[in-house]
């Protein structure tokens, strides 16, 4: 199993649409997760964190559910720009205290006209 | 600011044979790592370094080599190629806090062993 698993889509939405991802760890002593958006042949960029139950900026929301150990990403009143691949990332330390990252190999978003 | 400049952005090996992949920063970043991105799967971690002279193994190390002379550059050395390592690489940085995690990637490496 995975320990960062992503339902890899693509989810098709048309604009205004609201669209919500899952992401699903399995490494219950993970401390923070992290959402970085991928555009096509591109470098992922940051695009949120989320330390405590969730945040949200803008158009977008994250949510933590520790118990039952996901991630969400609601993406309310989508854009044609917001078409992109989203990882999902988990920190997590190892036995010798080094800070890891794991990354989900990503979900896919096509927002249509 | 530049931010994280990485070369070539394609690369045709022949297997066998050996390139190094460029990396440099102009954030004064501490922390410096290379990840490979494959269909499928996440990014996978190779090497990182939490400063100059200091480097370390990530996940998938085998059949690479890095240094880190400087603060500013982190090349990544393919020994002897393999149809296993064509992948995607990309190289990051951040700065070396506690409290910080976000990554800054340059633009990625295509390769492809033949």
């Amino acid at each position: 199993r995975k320990e960062v698993e992503q339902d890899p889509g693509p989810f098709n939405v048309p604009e205004g649409a609201t669209v919500a991802f899952n992401c699903t760890y399995s490494n219950s002593a993970s401390q923070s997760f992290f959402w970085y958006r991928q555009d096509c042949r591109k470098e992922p960029k940051l695009l949120m964190s989320v330390y405590s139950s969730g945040n949200e900026d803008g158009r977008f929301t994250a949510q933590l559910n520790r118990a039952s150990q996901y991630i969400s990403l609601l993406i309310r009143d989508s854009k044609l720009s917001d078409s992109a691949t989203y990882l999902c990332v988990a920190l997590s330390f190892t036995s010798t205290g080094r800070r890891a990252l794991t990354f989900g190999s990503g979900t896919r978003l096509q927002v249509q006209p | 600011n530049a931010g994280v400049t990485q070369t070539p952005k394609f690369q045709v090996l022949k297997t066998g044979q050996s390139m190094t992949l460029q990396c440099a920063q102009d954030m004064n970043h501490e922390y410096m790592s290379w990840y490979r991105q494959d269909p499928g799967m996440g990014l996978r971690l190779i090497h990182y370094s939490v400063g100059a002279g200091i480097t370390d193994q990530g996940e998938v190390p085998n059949g690479y080599n890095v240094s880190r002379s400087t603060t500013e550059d982190f090349p990544l050395r393919l020994l002897s190629a393999a149809p296993s390592q064509t992948s995607v690489y990309f190289c990051a940085s951040r700065l070396d806090r506690a409290t910080n995690e976000k990554l800054f990637f340059g633009s990625g490496t295509q390769l492809s062993v033949l």
